[in-house]
């Protein structure tokens, strides 16, 4: 399996202000992924981070609130833009495991907007 | 669009009663069902990938079977630390390696 490490693991941040997430997996991946679960409920794909390239974002959402980066095949950051309350949420990061299909999940970041 | 329903959204169950959670799906080109569990605070353990029709796998308490169309999470004499949150997802047609989840299942086992 890979293992994967976000963080922080928890933020607690003021409307308007952004943050971003670190995501980084112990061995090459060719796919990493940004999810979102908001309170009660289950996981929503933001956007596939693709190596090298522009990520490519879900409908609902948008580069502009959410950007990504992915540098190398192990590392990717999501910022979370301009935070509203509304972006309260536990935010995280998967890689496909070594056989390619399975998909990991870091343990997530929790974040709070005031 | 693919679309995945578990139920039910929460199950109480006493320890050593067996019981089933259940995952109906709607996809184009089923290509891989997952299951996953969830402790609070943390992220999805991968649990199980089922791939056709009749599969069948198992892990200490744990079943899973798959259909054409749902499939089920069988715990059997369940204990106790086996309380999460139960979450099914697809992997299906061109979406490559994303999965879409199921609003989850949530399992307290009293002891």
């Amino acid at each position: 399996s890979a293992v994967i490490s976000q963080k922080p693991s928890r933020d607690i941040c003021q409307r308007g202000t952004s943050l971003t997430i670190q995501c980084q997996v112990d061995s090459q991946v060719t796919m990493m992924f940004w999810y979102r679960q908001q309170p009660g409920q289950s996981l929503t794909l933001i956007a596939t981070a693709n190596q090298g390239s522009e990520a490519t974002y879900e409908s609902g959402f948008v580069i502009d609130k959410f950007p990504i980066s992915r540098p190398n095949l192990t590392f990717s950051t999501l910022t979370v833009s301009n935070m509203s309350p509304e972006d309260s949420s536990i935010y995280l990061c998967s890689a496909n495991g070594p056989g390619g299909e399975k998909l990991f999940f870091g343990s997530g970041t929790q974040l709070s907007v005031l | 669009e693919d679309q995945v329903t578990q139920s039910p959204e929460a199950l109480r169950l006493q320890e050593g009663e067996s019981s089933s959670l259940n995952c109906s799906y709607t996809v184009s080109g089923l290509r891989g069902l997952f299951w996953y569990r969830q402790d609070p605070g943390k992220g999805p353990e991968f649990l199980f990938t089922l791939y056709s029709a009749g599969e069948e796998k198992e892990k200490e308490r744990l079943k899973a079977t798959l259909t054409k169309k749902e499939s089920f999470l069988h715990i059997t004499a369940p204990k106790p630390e086996d309380s999460a949150t139960y979450l099914c997802a697809v992997q299906a047609g061109a979406a490559g390696n994303k999965l879409t989840f199921g609003g989850g299942t949530r399992v307290l086992v009293k002891p």
